[in-house]
């Protein structure tokens, strides 16, 4: 089955500054990549998916990049607030969803 | 439209008691899915279904039972509580075809001891 690893475990940032989680998986099947944004006593929330078929996709301050080849991917946020502080997971897909272990951001004001 | 609600919000239970957590949705989606949360394991899949009368094991199903009776729908019970299961349970749903897309619900705080 797909396994999804995440790093780093827990990053801060001062605000202004950018964020950068990375992510690998295993399947060459999983052809959706979401990024979900958990804040504190909620559910996680999709912000961001990136399908194999495309390299790059931008969302205002937040990008993904997808490597198919070597399997990696990344959720760059630029311009770091304060209500940017959350836990971020990665995930892949064929079916079911295989979530990584999550990365806490701070953001330092 | 409620999204995805779950009940209760905490419980404690004694080793070896059982409990039904609910989870409903009225967005009509066809896939839905339990997840537990643990401190540094990310979110681990317990069941999930893909429609009514259908559901699946995920990573860690061992303890857990659930059943898809409805669309709407979908519990999972405890049959014997233990002190593993201490944790924090999501369900989720997304329209069938598209699993990358899941709402979760605002989860189920539960303790055994």
């Amino acid at each position: 089955g797909e396994n999804v690893e995440q790093h780093p475990s827990t990053l801060s940032v001062q605000e202004g500054d950018s964020a950068v989680i990375k992510c690998t998986y295993s399947d060459s099947a999983s052809n959706y990549f979401p990024w979900y944004k958990q804040e504190l006593g909620k559910g996680p929330q999709l912000i961001i998916d990136i399908r194999s078929n495309v390299g790059e996709k931008k969302d205002q301050r937040i990008a993904v990049t997808l490597n198919k080849t070597a399997k990696h991917f990344s959720l760059h946020i630029t311009e770091t607030q304060p209500e940017d502080s959350a836990v971020y997971f990665c995930a892949a897909t064929n079916t079911p969803l295989v979530f990584g272990k999550g990365t806490r951001l701070s953001v330092i004001a | 439209n409620a999204g995805v609600t779950q009940t209760p919000k905490f419980q404690v239970l004694k080793t070896g008691q059982s409990m039904t957590l609910q989870c409903a949705q009225d967005m009509n989606h066809e896939y839905m899915s339990w997840y537990r949360q643990d401190p540094g394991m990310g979110l681990r899949l317990i069941h999930y279904s893909v429609g009514a009368g259908i559901t699946d094991q995920g990573e860690v199903p061992n303890g857990y039972n659930v059943s898809r009776s409805t669309t709407e729908d979908f519990p999972l019970r405890l049959l014997s509580a233990a002190p593993s299961q201490t944790s924090v349970y999501f369900c989720a749903s997304s329209k069938q075809g598209a699993y990358y897309e899941q709402y979760f619900g605002p989860g189920t705080r539960l303790t055994v001891t």
